[in-house]
């Protein structure tokens, strides 16, 4: 069973329409769960780091949210720069700290 | 601050031979991580330095072994190289190895093998 998991694999939005990317995690003892952004080619780009249920962390066009089993990455307004694949990870006790990404989500924003 | 370099960008391989793929940090982190990336498999962890001296296994060790040169350098050899090893290959530094700080990535190396 994987331990992290987003939805959708892909996400296909126009301009200004407005979504939410989901990360689940069935880990226990989470200690952090981290944003990043991929562009095509080049190496993950670090976003937020949630810590606990009910924090909320914002940058631009994106706010990160964090409950017990979950966190969303909301994409208000979105504009085509926004399109990479984003992906989350999740450190926890279990894992002896070392982190455990997801298989990330393709967002791609047409104009 | 260069962040995390990598070397080489791009390197094709035939079966059974053998290569290092370089890293280092200039953010004087202590953790440093070697992963690679597969379509639809998201980031998988190959090995990890937690401190200078230190290396340790993740989850995909296999046909790998690595070196913690310094504190700024850590490197993934292929001994003999097989066509499953085809990947992205990505660098990574944390400030420790139980801190919930973020790890900063390298560009990657494009590694194909025929």
């Amino acid at each position: 069973e994987d331990q992290v998991t987003q939805s959708p694999e892909a996400l296909r939005l126009q301009e200004g329409e407005s979504s939410s990317l989901n990360c689940s995690y069935t880990v226990s003892g989470l200690r952090g769960l981290f944003w990043y952004r991929q562009d095509p080619g080049k190496g993950p780009e670090f976003l937020f780091t949630l810590y606990s249920a009910g924090e909320e962390k914002e940058k631009e066009r994106l706010k990160a949210t964090l409950t017990k089993k979950e966190s969303f990455l909301h994409i208000t307004a979105p504009k085509p720069e926004d399109s990479a694949t984003y992906l989350c990870a999740v450190q926890a006790e279990e894992y002896g700290n070392k982190l455990v990404f997801g298989a990330g989500t393709i967002l791609r924003v047409k104009s | 601050n260069a962040g995390v370099t990598q070397t080489p960008k791009f390197q094709v391989l035939k079966t059974g031979q053998s290569m290092t793929l370089q890293c280092a940090q200039d953010m004087n982190h202590n953790s440093m991580y070697w992963y690679r990336q597969d379509p639809g498999m998201g980031l998988r962890l190959i090995y990890y330095s937690a401190s200078e001296g230190t290396t340790d296994k993740g989850e995909v060790p296999n046909g790998y072994n690595v070196s913690r040169l310094n504190k700024r350098e850590f490197s993934l050899r292929l001994e003999s190289a097989a066509p499953s090893q085809t990947s992205v290959y990505f660098c990574a530094s944390r400030e420790g190895p139980t801190s919930i700080y973020e790890q900063y990535f390298g560009p990657g190396t494009r590694l194909t093998v025929t």
